[in-house]
């Protein structure tokens, strides 16, 4: 167990909906990435929060924003889902946010279906 | 672009035996390297990682090198355990300035199999 909660375990839902993947980050850790994995792309970086404010931004999509709130938890709200959409979604946290040199530790992942 | 490599898909070894699983990085900016590893329906779990200045990291039977001249390291797992099966990923990330700061890059990954 990672200290990394993600929710929900699993999302099913159809093309054109808005959906909203919550992570709670280890206790202490102020940054909080969300990370997209997909059969043919891999683990693919999306976005990095670091105590509230936007760190680091990867090929998110424009349908996609997140958000970290004061007490660290962070939401990832995708938007006018597609098919394509379909993908496990990873939370990792860190201690800090400044250096290349500390761990990230992931959630268990939220599985989004489009269909 | 594919910035970090695991060329090989998959990997089977014998319960005992040495596991070496490879990886290859094509950005120079890149100064922390990691490895996770990751079973069906988990997350990835940390492993091992190591800095651009070492080029050697050991914690207990894992063991994680690095060359810096050929962009590329490789994890060790001696011996290697049925446990041990799972997906091996190696990540990269770069320093502070860089666009590949406060981000992690992943290999696609290999299939490690440890027969008993």
């Amino acid at each position: 167990d990672s200290g990394v909660t993600q929710t929900p375990k699993h999302l099913i839902t159809a093309t054109g909906q808005r959906v909203t993947l919550r992570c709670s980050p280890r206790s202490g850790d102020l940054s909080v990435y969300w990370y997209q994995q997909s059969l043919d792309q891999g683990l693919q970086f999306l976005i990095q929060y670091y105590n509230g404010e936007e760190r680091a931004k990867g090929n998110i999509l424009e349908r996609f924003s997140a958000q970290q709130f004061p007490d660290l938890h962070s939401e990832l709200n995708l938007s006018s889902l597609e098919l394509g959409d379909s993908a496990l979604y990873f939370c990792a946290s860190s201690r800090q946010g400044f250096s290349s040199s500390y761990e990230q530790y992931f959630g268990p992942g939220t599985r989004l279906t489009v269909t | 672009d594919q910035q970090v490599k695991q060329n090989s898909p998959s990997l089977s070894v014998q319960e005992g035996r040495i596991s070496i699983l490879n990886c290859d990085y094509t950005n120079s900016m890149f100064d922390y390297f990691l490895w996770y590893k990751k079973y069906p329906a988990e997350g990835p779990t940390f492993l091992i990682s190591i800095s651009s200045i070492k080029d050697k990291n050991e914690d207990g039977r894992f063991t994680v090198f690095l060359n810096k001249s050929a962009k590329h390291l490789s994890l060790h797992i001696v011996p290697s355990q049925p446990g041990d099966s799972a997906v091996y990923f190696c990540a990269a990330s770069g320093s502070a300035g860089g666009t590949s700061y406060g981000k992690l890059t992943f290999g696609q990954g290999t299939i490690l199999t440890v027969h008993p």
